[in-house]
Parts: C-alpha cells; sequence; structure tokens
C-alpha cells in the first residue's frame, strides 16, 4: 500500500527565512496531495493541495511543488512568521473516495 | 457555508467507562465522514470512515465502534474505556475524499 514519508521531524528557522518540507511517497498511483496545518490543541487545517496535473501551485507565501517522476513533493514557506509556527503535515491519495495517507508531520520552530 | 462541530471539547473518564463523542457537519450533504485519534506529539491514526448513512469502515481493531444514524452525524463510542483510549480525537468530513475539514476535537483522557 501507500507510504508517506515526511522530513524533516522538526524544522527551526529565523524569522524572515524560508523554510522547506518535504515528503515522498511510495505508490504512483496517488494523484492528490495536501498540506495541513496544526496548531496547539486544535485540529489540522488544510493551506494548500495539489494534484499531480499540476507541478507548483501558490498561495501567498506557501507554496507546493510536486515532482511525479521522483514521487515526492514539497512545501515552501517564505518570509516566515511567528504565527507559522506549527506541525506541518503532508498526505497522498488516490483521488476520489480513497483515504488519505499522512507523513508524520514536522513540527516547525521560528525563531525571532 | 460548510461547519463542523463535534463536542465536547475535553473529557475525563474512569476505566471501564463508556464512550460517545459525537460529530455533525453542516452546509452539505453525503459527505465522506471520519474519526482520528492523536497520540500527544504524534500523528494521526485513521480509526473509522463512512461514506453513507449506516456505512462504517474500520481501519484499526480495538474496542472503540462508530455509527452514523444520520447523512450528516458521526458518533464514535466504546463500552468499556481502557487507559490507552486516552488521546485526541478527531471528527472530519470530505467531499469524495477531497479537502478535508477537521473538527476541532476532542482531548479525552482516561483515569
Amino acid at each position: 500500500g501507500e507510504n508517506v514519508e515526511q522530513h524533516p521531524s522538526t524544522l527551526s528557522v529565523q524569522e524572515g527565512d524560508s523554510a522547506v518540507i518535504k515528503c515522498t511517497y511510495s505508490d504512483s498511483a496517488s494523484n492528490y496531495f495536501p498540506w495541513y496545518k496544526q496548531e496547539l490543541g486544535k485540529g489540522p487545517q488544510l493551506i494548500i493541495d495539489i494534484r499531480s496535473n499540476v507541478g507548483e501551485k501558490k498561495d501567498q507565501r506557501i507554496a507546493v511543488t510536486l515532482n511525479k517522476t521522483a514521487k515526492h513533493f514539497s512545501l515552501h514557506i517564505t518570509e516566515t512568521q511567528p504565527e507559522d509556527s506549527a506541525v506541518y503535515f503532508c498526505a497522498a491519495s488516490k483521488g476520489s473516495n480513497y483515504q488519505l495517507i499522512w507523513g508524520a508531520g514536522t513540527k516547525l520552530i521560528i525563531k525571532p | 457555508s460548510q461547519t463542523i462541530h463535534q463536542w465536547p471539547a475535553t473529557l475525563v473518564q474512569p476505566v471501564g467507562s463508556p464512550l460517545s463523542l459525537e460529530c455533525t457537519v453542516e452546509g452539505t450533504s453525503n459527505p465522506n465522514l471520519y474519526w482520528y485519534r492523536q497520540a500527544a506529539g504524534r500523528g494521526l491514526q485513521l480509526l473509522f470512515y463512512s461514506v453513507g448513512i449506516g456505512q462504517i469502515s474500520s481501519e484499526v481493531p480495538q474496542n472503540l465502534s462508530a455509527s452514523r444514524p444520520q447523512d450528516r452525524q458521526f458518533i464514535l463510542s466504546s463500552k468499556k474505556l481502557l487507559l490507552s483510549d486516552s488521546g485526541f480525537y478527531l471528527c472530519a468530513w470530505s467531499v469524495l475524499g477531497y479537502g478535508y475539514t477537521f473538527g476541532s476535537g476532542t482531548r479525552l483522557t482516561v483515569v
């Protein structure tokens, strides 16, 4: 079955710098890749997603890139701010009515 | 707009007691519904999912059960809680498996 690996488990960056979190997946049939942000004590919140017919998607300071050949996708956060501190989860699925397979999460720490 | 309600936010229950957590969704029809559990500092473990009324799929064999008595209502239950049932329980919904939206979660502590 599908397996999603996420790295690093913890990432500490200086405020204003960029942060990159990477995920790899094993099932080449996967075609949907969302990213979630979970703040302490809250449920995860979808921040951006990408489908396999697109190589990159941007939303303000957040971007996701997808390399289908290498089977990996990455979350890029530019100009990091203190409110970006949270745990970020990647996931992958084969699309309609398939379950999301989750990465283990990355704790992002923004240092002032 | 769609909203998801999950309650209670916090629950402390003794070992061996029953459990009932409820989740309701508004503003959408025939959503896919999910129950997840998250141990402290850990990832998301799918417990149950449902693609329609009365249809429940279990991912992890355990002493928990789920029911979907109405289209937009999902209930997580246990007859007798174990210490290992402690955790953060999250309900979520999606449209055909895309764009999961999570509830605010229930912090369950079994003592």
